[in-house]
């Protein structure tokens, strides 16, 4: 498809359990976002990258939290040792620009539902 | 506080009313400002960019107030099909990422 791709779009895990979270955003899209959104919530943002580099990380909330871009397209959200509290929806997004330009259009995916038991 | 609030609603109002919601934002030096549409169990998609001298798409007008920190979004004449959450969004810098901080969001009903 032409939008952005998450998978997958529902994950039941034990507390305590490791996920991945995976994003495949619009092809040439320089960058990507991952925010999460807790019911009732606006989206917050976790991290960004421009291409491979993770150039901003200060809105993951813990250091159980980890993401990755190696090649510049393809990327994945892990939660290591989850909690309750992790429970939410994880929505990528990417947009054609870098830092020089911003038109604000970020073209989200439609989110993967984590569900901590 | 948080860097952008709304009041979250939600605001039910009839068929073909006039409804508007106001943003506020603390980050004086914020750069961009944006309205997004979240649709129930959907991805947030973008609705309009909010520019200084205000415009308008449509049913829909957004207009940003620097000096109060604020934008609003109005929509005239609401249809059923405009029920939704509507965010909105703000750059925090200038030549930035493209980070958007997002409000809680607002929800409208348009009932018939």
């Amino acid at each position: 498809g032409a939008g952005v791709s998450q998978s997958p779009r529902y994950k039941v895990a034990k507390r305590g359990q490791d996920v991945a979270l995976r994003c495949d955003p619009i092809s040439g899209h320089v960058s990507l976002f991952w925010y999460q959104q807790a019911l009732g919530q606006g989206p917050e943002f976790l991290t960004y990258f421009q291409n491979e580099a993770q150039l901003d990380k200060s809105g993951l909330p813990s250091d159980r939290f980890f993401a990755e871009r190696p090649e510049g397209s393809v990327s994945t959200l892990k939660i290591q040792r989850t909690q309750q509290e992790d429970s939410a929806v994880y929505l990528c997004a990417s947009s054609p620009q870098g830092p020089t330009s911003n038109t604000g259009e970020l073209f989200f995916g439609e989110g993967s539902r984590l569900t901590v038991l | 506080r948080k860097e952008v609030e709304q009041d979250p609603g939600p605001f039910n109002v009839p068929e073909g009313a006039t409804v508007a919601f106001n943003c506020t934002y603390s980050n004086s030096a914020s750069q961009s400002f944006f309205w997004y549409r979240q649709d129930c169990r959907k991805e947030p998609k973008l609705l309009m960019s909010v520019y200084s001298s205000g415009n308008e798409d449509g049913r829909f007008t957004a207009q940003l107030n620097r000096a109060s920190q604020y934008i609003s979004l109005l929509i005239r004449d609401s249809k059923l099909s405009d029920s939704a959450t509507y965010l909105c969004a703000v750059s925090p810098l200038s030549g930035n990422t493209g980070k958007l901080i997002f409000g809680q969001g607002t929800t409208l009903q348009v009932k018939p």
